[in-house]
């Protein structure tokens, strides 16, 4: 079953300007991590956060993790057109052992206008 | 550096008919493998994975089916394509976890249309 749900589901914005995606899941995780997808490709790993950090810093990417709230955000700051693709968040369940499972979310389709 | 393959790019296909992804890894050993499906502007459905040689396990029961018949090969199987089939297939490889799950790298997809 999916765990991820992020929100919104599609962001239209100016090129410039931040964009702010939300990720929230159900169980207990052992990290999240974030990945981007331009159509037609494949995914592309941006970020891993742990489940005892609370914000991470990659470039103009910042990522935090409420594990009380069960949720996390991505922020990318000073978009760019090249910027527009699907982000996903994917959850580590905790007790996931030796499998290295992830569940995605359903995404969030980013559109940077020029 | 490690790179992922798998091919084809694109696939058309009768229903009725079998079908073989192929997807293989290079550059790192002992990786745990990953089969999803993403249908159109949908997240990831995990089918498969797989943990070494000839280990598979499967998410989803469904008419397809993988194997691992080397270390850095996974093959995505169907005996009979049906129509809920079409969609693009993702292979993904991690390091071996230890405890917890690692980031994945993700190939080019396969895109399956059945007809």
């Amino acid at each position: 079953s999916q765990q991820g749900e992020e929100d919104p589901q599609a962001l239209s914005i100016q090129e410039g300007e931040n964009a702010t995606m939300n990720c929230s899941y159900k169980t207990s995780i052992n990290n999240l991590q974030w990945y981007r997808q331009n159509s037609g490709r494949g995914l592309v790993h941006l970020i891993l956060i742990r489940s005892n950090e609370r914000e991470k810093h990659s470039g103009r990417l910042r990522v935090t993790l409420d594990t009380s709230k069960k949720s996390s955000s991505l922020l990318i700051t000073a978009s760019r057109a090249a910027d527009t693709a699907s982000y996903f968040c994917a959850t580590a369940p905790l007790g996931s052992g030796n499998t290295g499972k992830l569940i995605f979310g359903q995404g969030t389709t980013l559109q940077v206008k020029p | 550096s490690q790179t992922i393959h798998q091919w084809p790019a694109t696939l058309v296909q009768p229903v009725g008919s079998p079908l073989s992804l192929e997807c293989t890894v290079e550059g790192t050993s002992n990786p745990n493998l990953y089969w999803y499906r993403q249908a159109a502007g949908r997240g990831l459905q995990l089918l498969f994975y797989s943990v070494g040689i000839g280990q598979i396990s499967s998410e989803v029961p469904q008419n397809l089916s993988a194997s691992r018949p080397q270390d850095r090969q996974f093959i995505l199987s169907s005996k009979k394509l049906l129509l809920s089939d079409s969609g693009f297939y993702l292979c993904a490889w991690s390091e071996a976890p230890t405890g917890t799950s690692y980031e994945q790298y993700f190939g080019p997809g396969t895109r399956l249309t059945v007809t």
